[in-house]
């Protein structure tokens, strides 16, 4: 079976400074991970995902987010967060070969000006 | 590509009619994703197909739940009866099938659906 946990239902952050929305994962083999974020109304939308190779992954509008296997994390992170980060975020794992993703419950971003 | 698309956009209906929603998956992508969106449950998987095939209904609720693909670029999710609980926001996603596992699947904007 596999699962994530966003322990975080909230973080609010000012404008300028580092964002960290946190994630943990479990699954039997090796897993593939997953970041969307949906603003209200919208569906969600792809931010990046994590395959193989490097642990420091680079997506959409300036995120990134770093695997550790041995921790069973990967962390969403963002340098200088903007007003317009504001949105629920989602993490997202699964198993290889398995097509059906497992989410989150999801972490509201409020940044503030 | 227009993405994902899904119609109606947003639904009211009195308990016990039949609802049923539209999804147009992107062209050129196998496989296709209903999900439901609750503040109690959060996202969970309903139904997903792959080549218009239904793969695993285990996440359909009940019997009154029923999904079907007649061909690559059309989908429905048909609820009959509908109760209040089935209020939520349902949505579609595709993918290509051309990575296993590291598919990444595109959402649909969602139907908000309102059961009074």
């Amino acid at each position: 079976a596999q699962s994530v946990a966003q322990p975080e239902d909230q973080v609010n952050v000012a404008e300028g400074n580092p964002l960290t929305v946190k994630c943990t994962y479990s699954v039997s083999g090796n897993p593939y991970l997953f970041w969307y974020v949906q603003y209200p109304n919208r569906g969600l939308q792809f931010l990046l995902k994590y395959i193989t190779g490097d642990n420091l992954v680079k997506g959409s509008y300036g995120f990134e987010a770093e695997f550790n296997k041995s921790q069973t994390s990967f962390h969403l992170k963002k340098p200088s967060a903007l007003v317009s980060d504001s949105a629920l975020y989602f993490c997202a794992v699964r198993d290889m070969d398995d097509y059906k993703l497992s989410f989150g419950a999801g972490t509201t971003v409020t940044v503030r000006a | 590509d227009a993405g994902v698309i899904q119609s109606p956009r947003h639904e009211v209906t009195e308990m016990g009619q039949e609802v049923t929603l539209r999804c147009k998956p992107i062209s050129g992508h196998d496989y296709l994703f209903w999900y439901r969106q609750t503040m109690m449950r959060g996202l969970e998987l309903l139904i997903y197909f792959n080549n218009n095939v239904p793969i695993d209904d285990s996440g359909m609720p009940e019997d009154r739940f029923s999904a079907k693909m007649p061909n690559a670029s059309f989908s429905t999710l048909k609820i009959q009866p509908s109760e209040p609980r089935d209020s939520a926001v349902y949505f579609c996603a595709s993918s290509p099938g051309t990575s296993g596992g590291a598919d990444t699947q595109y959402f649909g904007p969602g139907t908000r659906l309102t059961v009074l």
